[in-house]
């Protein structure tokens, strides 16, 4: 089974800030990740698909990068709504399996 | 415009049985696969079970294996998430999802909330 590793578990910005999550695969997934944006009490939203692919309507500030087992996301210029949960997901075979998440919060 | 309705939450005791159900509108239910999702209290997302469009395949977490059991009813439009020998640990809000084609989930429930204890 692949398994997903996000760094890091938290992190503390401010509005404006340039931030960056990294996810690793055990194993190689290609492309086949995607980047959930989730805030409490709210169902998870998708923001990056097939790695670097941004979903219709996810504002351009979101940006994903990166193949085989090393991806990263990347949020310029951080705005109030961004604070959130975010996690990973790799979809190249079953089961598939999320990261454990980064925190994003208001410094 | 697509709705995912969970349904079936609720308190139960360890080693007891529930049937969740997601009532799917807004798109062809029986073209795409689904996915059952859960989260913990405090926790992560964890991905538990898939099931493809016609519910010929069906895929588990090993947390769930042999205990949860996927399906659906494409003439009811309908996705369900049997649960049976329920452990406190399945203690979660359970989010159906549709995927995309691949299996990216790009439309989600608002969940239903499990509660396993004594």
């Amino acid at each position: 089974d692949i398994q997903m590793t996000q760094s890091p578990s938290t992190l503390s910005a401010s509005v404006g800030d340039r931030v960056t999550i990294t996810c690793r695969a055990s194993q190689s997934i290609i492309s086949w990740l995607a980047w959930y944006q989730k805030k409490p009490g709210k169902a998870p939203k998708v923001l990056i698909y097939k790695a670097s692919t941004l979903e219709s309507g996810v504002p351009s500030r979101f940006s994903g990068s990166g193949s085989g087992t090393e991806f990263t996301l990347t949020i310029t210029s951080l705005q109030p709504d961004d604070f959130a949960t975010y996690y990973c997901q790799q979809y190249h075979s079953y089961p598939l399996a999320f990261g454990g998440g980064t925190q994003v919060e208001i410094k | 415009e697509v709705q995912l309705v969970e349904s079936g939450g609720g308190l139960v005791q360890p080693g007891g049985f529930l049937r969740l159900a997601c009532a799917a509108s807004g798109f062809t239910f029986s073209s795409y696969p689904m996915s059952w999702v859960r989260q913990a209290p405090g926790k992560g997302l964890e991905w538990v079970s898939a099931i493809r469009e016609s519910g010929d395949s069906t895929y588990y977490a090993d947390s769930v294996k042999g205990r949860f059991t996927i399906s659906r009813d494409n003439s009811k439009n309908t996705l369900y998430l049997q649960m049976n020998s329920l452990r406190v640990e399945d203690t979660a809000v359970y989010y159906c999802a549709k995927h995309r084609g691949e299996a990216v989930a790009d439309h989600w429930g608002q969940g239903t909330l499990v509660t396993v204890s004594s």
